[in-house]
């Protein structure tokens, strides 16, 4: 069955340090990728997608991620955090039909 | 920048009790979808919509619960007979097209089954 796995629960970072936030899905075919931000009392923003083509996709925000199929991985980046980032990411796998399959999600705190 | 909205933003109920979430996707999306998430949970797909019809549903969604396009706009998630276990944050999404594709969601609606 396909799953998203997110091993890190809490993450906090200083304001201005860069960020990586890690991502592993399980998926026989080739996989649709997202990653969705959440604000407190807010919906899911979608902060950037992958389908195909180039593995290093921009984003939102400043916010990259990079595709690698060998590591089964989709890991979100940004190179300088700000206080505003603190959020919770999600993210998520499309695995063929309409649903998307979710992680667990990453609590992102930022310190100064 | 055109949202999906939701109403009501928190709906207390006590169980046993019928309950009707609402949702308006974007205007010009066509495949629309209902997700839960239990709080300190993951995000759990419900159910998809296509053309007025169910186009895909999780284990979750069971005789319980019902979806429905009444009219042009609007996007509904019936829950018949609230159990306590359905406390959770509904979450309506839309998108263009539907496999695979972005979906854009909601603020959701707070449900608190008493």
């Amino acid at each position: 069955a396909q799953s998203v796995t997110q091993p890190d629960i809490h993450i906090t970072v200083s304001e201005g340090a860069s960020l990586e936030l890690r991502c592993n899905y399980s998926y026989g075919a080739t996989p649709y990728l997202f990653w969705y931000v959440q604000s407190p009392g807010q919906g899911l923003q979608l902060l950037l997608k992958y389908f195909s083509g180039d593995t290093l996709v921009q984003g939102i925000k400043g916010f990259e991620a990079e595709f690698k199929r060998s590591q089964s991985s989709f890991n979100l980046r940004k190179p300088s955090v700000h206080w505003s980032d603190a959020a919770e990411y999600f993210c998520a796998v499309g695995a063929g039909g309409t649903a998307l399959i979710f992680g667990k999600g990453t609590t992102l705190s930022v310190s100064s | 920048e055109p949202e999906v909205t939701q109403t009501p933003s928190h709906q207390v109920t006590q169980m046993g009790q019928e309950v009707i979430l609402r949702c308006v996707p974007i205007s010009n999306h066509l495949y629309f979808y209902w997700y839960r998430q239990i709080l300190g949970q993951k995000v759990e797909f419900l159910v998809s919509f296509y053309n007025n019809e169910i186009s895909e549903k999780s284990e979750i969604f069971d005789d319980q619960f019902s979806v429905e396009r009444p009219d042009g706009s609007n996007f509904t998630l019936k829950i018949r007979s609230t159990k306590l276990e359905d406390s959770a944050m509904y979450f309506c999404a839309s998108s263009e097209q539907g496999t695979n594709q972005p979906q854009h969601f909601g603020d959701g609606t707070r449900l608190s089954i008493l």
